[in-house]
């Protein structure tokens, strides 16, 4: 049973323009949740985090929201660009512990 | 601040073999986690270590053990191996005080395990 989806495995996105990738989960126990950039060939890399008592965490060009009613959560790149072109993962933790539970992930590829 | 490496990159084994993989953490972060990821399950988490002890443990057989030393570099093992253990295995450092909330993990390049 998976806790948490990603349920477009791959989006396509022109440079300049917004990408929008989106997350749900299932656990209500879930607090924190955090978003990932992968490349090929390597580790995920940290983007950016959001705790549930906050809906919305800007840094830079990306920005999470967060709408703990509807357990969604998504991630605004703006503007893209070519070198954003990664699979992105969302995260989630619970306050039992430091495990956190991934989305099957979505691979993002911003066009030149 | 050198990053979390993994050693070794790649490994090819065969079935019913054991594999030991090694990770070394960012300087000052006690806590080490160890994820599978697979094309199939994607990433799953398999333990963690903070001190010398397993704080968390993920579903997997008990073909799966780690352990951590003083120095907070871990190693996980994984006893007769079998095809679906084929694998990237990435650990993941952190300081591990605050029990996540704002103690992000920061993850190695991954070890890929090629199972015969």
């Amino acid at each position: 049973d998976q806790q948490v989806k990603q349920n477009s495995p791959s989006l396509s996105v022109q440079e300049g323009r917004i990408s929008i990738l989106n997350c749900d989960y299932t656990n209500s126990m879930f607090d924190y949740f955090l978003w990932y950039k992968k490349y090929p060939a390597e580790g995920p890399t940290f983007l950016i985090s959001i705790s549930s008592i906050k809906d919305k965490n800007e840094d830079g060009r990306f920005t999470v929201f967060l709408n703990k009613s509807a357990k969604h959560l998504s991630l605004h790149i703006v503007p893209s660009q070519p070198g954003d072109s990664a699979v992105y993962f969302c995260a989630a933790l619970n306050n039992a512990g430091n495990m956190l539970t991934f989305g099957g992930g979505t691979r993002l590829m911003v066009k030149p | 601040k050198a990053g979390v490496t993994q050693t070794p990159r790649y490994l090819i084994k065969t079935r019913g073999q054991q594999v030991t993989l090694s990770c070394s953490p960012i300087s000052g972060h006690r806590s080490v986690s160890w994820y599978q990821q697979t094309p199939g399950q994607g990433l799953q988490f398999l333990f963690e270590y903070f001190s010398e002890t397993q704080r968390n443990k993920g579903n997997f057989p008990g073909r799966f053990s780690g352990r951590q030393f003083s120095n907070s570099r871990s190693e996980m093992n994984v006893s007769t191996l079998e095809l679906g253990d084929s694998a990237l295995y990435l650990c993941a450092s952190s300081l591990g005080v605050n029990r996540g909330r704002t103690d992000t993990q920061y993850f190695g390049p991954g070890t890929r395990l090629t199972v015969l």
